[in-house]
Parts: structure tokens; sequence; C-alpha cells
């Protein structure tokens, strides 16, 4: 089975710009969560998809925002990017079944020059 | 304000060894625990839960201990691979893990010495 994919792996974006990040979760899978990992903060939750409807979400500002597709595909969006932005982004995609956990992505690292 | 806290940013231990990893939270909601391992350049990889009706899961060479009166879990090892050597997060959520929101500590970095 097909782990998480995430693309693109790297990204250099200017101040200002929004950036689009994508994730197809594991076959089967229809939760996809998001967390930023950054050296100062550790990994935070930015938000879920499931059945293409936001399910939870975490304390980031509006310029952060996402989607998802019905084939459980998902997009991240960035809005007028910060340098504070600097950071690898995750995905995870789950069943939601319980007892099952959520699987990583490999993530995109994304710099903010 | 930091709910899932791992207080030793680096364990070092030789292999053979017992390696133990700490982690304390904060907020008495949280009642299932998660343990992930993460290499440079991967995404973290799921090692083995806990939830808050149990105290010991183990699976393997893994055994996580869950003390709540404590706001303590820690994960241990045994014995220790240079293969282990990773960064290991403690996370935790709510609702028995139907919660899918995980807060993370920020993470223990383990070597394990040959």
């Amino acid at each position: 089975k097909a782990g998480v994919t995430q693309t693109p792996r790297y990204l250099i974006k200017t101040r200002g710009q929004q950036v689009t990040l994508s994730c197809s979760p594991i076959s089967g899978h229809r939760s996809v969560s998001w967390y930023q990992q950054t050296p100062g903060q550790g990994l935070q939750f930015l938000f879920e998809y499931f059945s293409e409807t936001q399910r939870n979400k975490g304390n980031f500002p509006g310029r952060f925002s996402g989607r998802q597709f019905s084939n459980s595909r998902s997009e991240m969006n960035v809005s007028t990017l910060e340098l504070g932005d600097s950071a690898l982004y995750l995905c995870a995609s789950s069943s939601r079944v319980a007892g099952d956990t959520q699987y990583f992505g490999p993530g995109t690292r994304l710099t903010v020059l | 304000d930091q709910q899932v806290k791992q207080n030793s940013p680096s364990l070092s231990v030789q292999e053979g060894r017992i390696s133990i990893l700490n982690c304390d939270y904060t907020n008495s909601m949280f009642d299932y625990f998660l343990w992930y391992k993460k290499y440079p350049a991967e995404g973290p990889t799921f090692l083995i839960s806990i939830s808050s009706i149990k105290d010991k899961n183990e699976d393997g060479r893994f055994t996580v201990f869950l003390n709540k009166s404590a706001k303590h879990l820690s994960l241990h090892i045994v014995p220790s691979q240079p293969g282990d050597s990773a960064v290991y997060f403690c996370a935790a959520s709510r609702s028995g893990g139907s919660n899918y929101k995980l807060t993370f500590g920020k993470g223990t970095l383990l070597t394990v010495n040959p």
C-alpha cells in the first residue's frame, strides 16, 4: 500500500507571496490532517479534513486555509507569506476507524525569504 | 501554553541498555497518548499508543507507561539498538483517540551508541 505523498518536497518563496501544498492520503483514508513543524514551536496542528469538511482547527491565523477534494486529496494554502511561516509542513492521513492512527507523509519544506 | 512537554531535548544510551523517554502533560482532558519516531527528511512514524484506561501497553521492545495522577508518561525501549536513534515525539489527544487533533511535545533526540 502506497504511503502518504506530499508535493512539492521543497519550496522557496518570498514574503507576501502565497503558496499551495498538496497531500495525497493512503488509499481508502478519508481523513487528512495538517501540521506545521518549526524548531521553536515543534509540531503544531493546523486543521483536519474529513469527507471534504473541516472537522478540527488549530490556533493559526486565517492566512492558513485548506480544502479536501472528493478523492480525499487535500491542499493547504498560505497567503501573504511571512518569514515565520518557514517550516516543515506535514500531512497525516487516517481511516478514522477506532484504533487506527495517523500516518504521516515526508513533509514539504517551505522557506520564506 | 505548552500542554505536552518533553523536558529532555536529548538522550544518549549504549546499545543493549534501556532507553527511557519522558513526557508530561497539563491538560486533564487528554485521554489518549501516542509516541512517534522521526528520522531526518521523513515524516513521523507511529510507534505505540495508550488509552487513559490503561497504565501500560507493550509492543515488542517498546513499552509505554502512563501515570494519570502525575500526568506523566514514559516510553521504554529495551534493548536499545543503533537503529533506534531518532527524534521521539510524545503526542496527546482527547475523546479516546477519535479526535484527530494531536498535541505534540517538542521531541527528544535519542542517540544509541554501538
